[in-house]
């Protein structure tokens, strides 16, 4: 399809394992946008990539987060040594920034769950 | 500190009649502002926005209300349909659009 694809749609993984999650924007949008939404929450931002910047990583909640954007196009959000309160839907959006129409597409998001 | 609010976790409206949710900001430096729709299971879906050029943005029955003063918007759904029950989120942005910044949501359902 042309949407925002995130990868995989649901993961449980154990309390200190690594997780990556994977986002693959709708082609041609040079930003890309991670969000989490833990139960009950708004949507949390996390992270901003546009074209070649340096990317935004303001949100991220500590340094067991990362992500990466290869090549302009796929995102891969990285969770190091995973706590139980990192469980929470992790989003992907992307858009194409201009002055008139700024709208963000989401992905349908992976539902991350550290037992 | 959250700087964009919804206050209002949840509104119960009968079909047909109309559906007003309200958001409330606190940065003065936004000019662009929009609202999601998000069904279970699904990502927010884009919904309608307003440029802070505006005070009035309408598609279909859909309106977005801007006021700039008091630092708030609404959205108005009228006539409301059992479809539209879903959690609706409002965003802001600086003229960077490089962060939206989301209210906490407002779950709509709308009773046939």
């Amino acid at each position: 399809g042309a949407g925002v694809s995130q990868s995989p749609s649901n993961k449980v993984t154990e309390k200190g394992k690594d997780v990556e999650l994977r986002c693959d924007p709708i082609s041609g949008h040079t930003a890309l946008y991670w969000y989490r939404q833990s139960l009950g929450q708004g949507l949390e931002f996390l992270i901003y990539f546009q074209g070649n910047s340096a990317p935004d990583k303001s949100g991220l909640p500590s340094d067991r987060f990362s992500a990466e954007r290869t090549g302009g196009s796929v995102s891969t959000l990285t969770i190091q040594r995973t706590q139980q309160e990192d469980s929470a839907v992790y989003l992907c959006a992307s858009s194409i920034p201009d002055s008139m129409n700024t709208e963000a597409f989401f992905g349908q998001g992976t539902r991350l769950t550290v037992v | 500190d959250q700087q964009v609010k919804q206050n209002s976790p949840s509104l119960s409206v009968q079909e047909g009649r109309i559906s007003i949710l309200n958001c409330d900001y606190t940065n003065s430096m936004f000019d662009y502002f929009l609202w999601y729709k998000k069904y279970p299971a699904e990502g927010p879906t884009f919904l309608i926005s307003i440029s802070s050029i505006k005070d009035k943005n309408e598609d279909g029955r859909f309106t977005v209300f801007l006021n700039k003063s008091a630092k708030h918007l609404s959205l108005h759904i009228v006539p409301s349909q059992p479809g539209d029950s879903a959690v609706y989120f409002c965003a802001a942005s600086e003229g960077n659009f490089n962060k939206f910044y989301f209210g906490s949501g407002t779950k709509l359902n709308v009773k046939p």
